[in-house]
């Protein structure tokens, strides 16, 4: 199947650096770029998205990138605050419902 | 609402039981989906449903049974749990494609432990 490669697995920042995580994808197909956060103990929560005819998007800290000749999407987080750490996921979803989630990434925010 | 609710949050099953996971959404709406969380592996899609009496396999199928009788429930067997069945399972229930994107919103989860 097609698969979704992200990256970096675990990432540590200061409180108020800025923190960035990659994705690839490989379905052409693809057509829409959620990003998932997960707390602690929770299911994954929708934090930010992104469709193909876009190329960038931007909600207060956090921003979501596309590159859809290259296949990257990318999800910024600005001035990060202790309650930003979670693991994040990207997730690759085209029209038929057919969705790949990235293996995650833990961001740890440090005070 | 009460969006998309998981029973139970945790359980311990010996090799060879079975159970059934429960999940209910009170959105209306249509897609359902089950899948498995693993360390490192992120999630994985068990089964799906676009609709009531419609389910379909995922990436990960072997194993888990599943019906989708009404639009509200979507539960998930397991026929002879295996050890290879631990995990942490999530239920999810996304909006329609007409509504411009396509959330998806994720029960609690349950812990699953086969010893």
């Amino acid at each position: 199947g097609e698969n979704v490669e992200q990256h970096p697995s675990t990432l540590s920042v200061q409180e108020g650096d800025s923190a960035v995580i990659k994705c690839t994808y490989s379905d052409s197909a693809s057509n829409y770029f959620p990003w998932y956060k997960q707390e602690l103990g929770k299911g994954p929560q929708l934090i930010i998205d992104i469709r193909s005819n876009v190329g960038e998007k931007k909600d207060q800290r956090i921003a979501v990138t596309l590159n859809k000749t290259a296949k990257h999407f990318s999800l910024h987080i600005t001035e990060t605050q202790p309650e930003d750490s979670a693991v994040y996921f990207c997730v690759s979803h085209d029209d038929n419902n057919d969705m790949r989630f990235g293996a995650g990434t833990r961001l740890t925010v440090k005070p | 609402n009460a969006g998309v609710t998981q029973t139970p949050k945790f359980q311990v099953l010996k090799t060879g039981q079975s159970m059934t996971l429960q999940c209910a959404q009170d959105m209306n709406h249509e897609y359902m989906s089950w899948y498995r969380q693993d360390p490192g592996m992120g999630l994985r899609l068990i089964h799906y449903s676009v609709g009531a009496g419609i389910t379909d396999q995922g990436e990960v199928p072997n194993g888990y049974n599943v019906s989708r009788s009404t639009t509200e429930d979507f539960p998930l067997r397991l026929l002879s749990a295996a050890p290879s069945q631990t995990s942490v399972y999530f239920c999810a229930s996304t909006t329609p494609r007409l509504a411009g994107n396509n959330e998806q919103f994720f029960g609690p989860g349950t812990r699953l432990t086969v010893l």
